[in-house]
């Protein structure tokens, strides 16, 4: 089977850090990305984890551990802009270049 | 920078007709996906092509067909519109080396009266 999990939503205060977590059930697969979406607009790139271990990029970081089928991404000092909803996917080895998306979390920050 | 285009923005059409929605993508990326968004249920995979005139099922393909002619574009087609149709619809694409990445269209939110 296949499936990602995500919080549905999440709540932080701006200036904070807030970490969103993607728990998965599948086996072989290429790597972690992270996507971010706001409210009428188009999901856009975020990151990409193949290995394990963090990766940064400015405020943002993104860790997968395939030994606990587990990753997350990291939003630091976060801005009212960072409002979105969040997805994980997965590239599994046997279905070509699809992605398997989870059903993403709502972060909301307030002032 | 890419660009993913979709040919409209807001579409409202009556049940029973046959409606399509295109996409056009300017990076020569082989690889190509339509999805449909729901709240609650994310983004799930309707058909995908990796390459003109090849299509693969995604996981919901019932009711939809696809067509890719040319590289640059793929169209979904809803051969007879139902309500249970109305959602937002995004096209990706991503190409054969960084597959991913996808890059998405602004949408498509599809009204089924």
């Amino acid at each position: 089977g296949q499936s990602l999990e995500q919080p549905s939503e999440v709540t932080a205060v701006e200036g904070a850090i807030v970490q969103i977590n993607c728990t998965y059930q599948t086996s072989g697969f290429y790597g972690l990305s992270w996507y971010q979406q706001h409210d009428g607009g188009a999901p856009t790139f975020l990151s990409y984890n193949a290995l394990d271990g963090l990766e940064e990029t400015g405020r943002f970081s993104s860790f997968l551990s395939r030994s606990d089928s587990y990753g997350y991404l990291l939003l630091q000092e976060l801005q009212m802009k960072d409002s979105a909803s969040y997805f994980c996917a997965v590239r599994r080895m046997d279905s070509s270049y699809k992605l398997i998306f989870g059903s993403g979390t709502r972060l909301l920050v307030r002032p | 920078d890419v660009k993913v285009t979709q040919s409209s923005r807001y579409l409202v059409k009556r049940t029973g007709e046959k409606v399509f929605l295109e996409c056009v993508q300017d990076m020569d990326h082989e690889n190509m996906f339509w999805y449909r968004q729901d709240p609650g249920l994310g983004l799930r995979l309707i058909y995908f092509s990796y390459d003109v005139k090849m299509k693969e099922k995604g996981d919901i393909p019932e009711g939809y067909s696809v067509s890719r002619e040319k590289k640059e574009r793929f169209s979904l087609i809803l051969e007879s519109a139902s309500t249970n149709q109305t959602s937002m619809y995004l096209c990706a694409s991503s190409s054969r080396q960084g597959p991913n990445t996808q890059y998405f269209g602004p949408g498509t939110r599809l009204t089924v009266l």
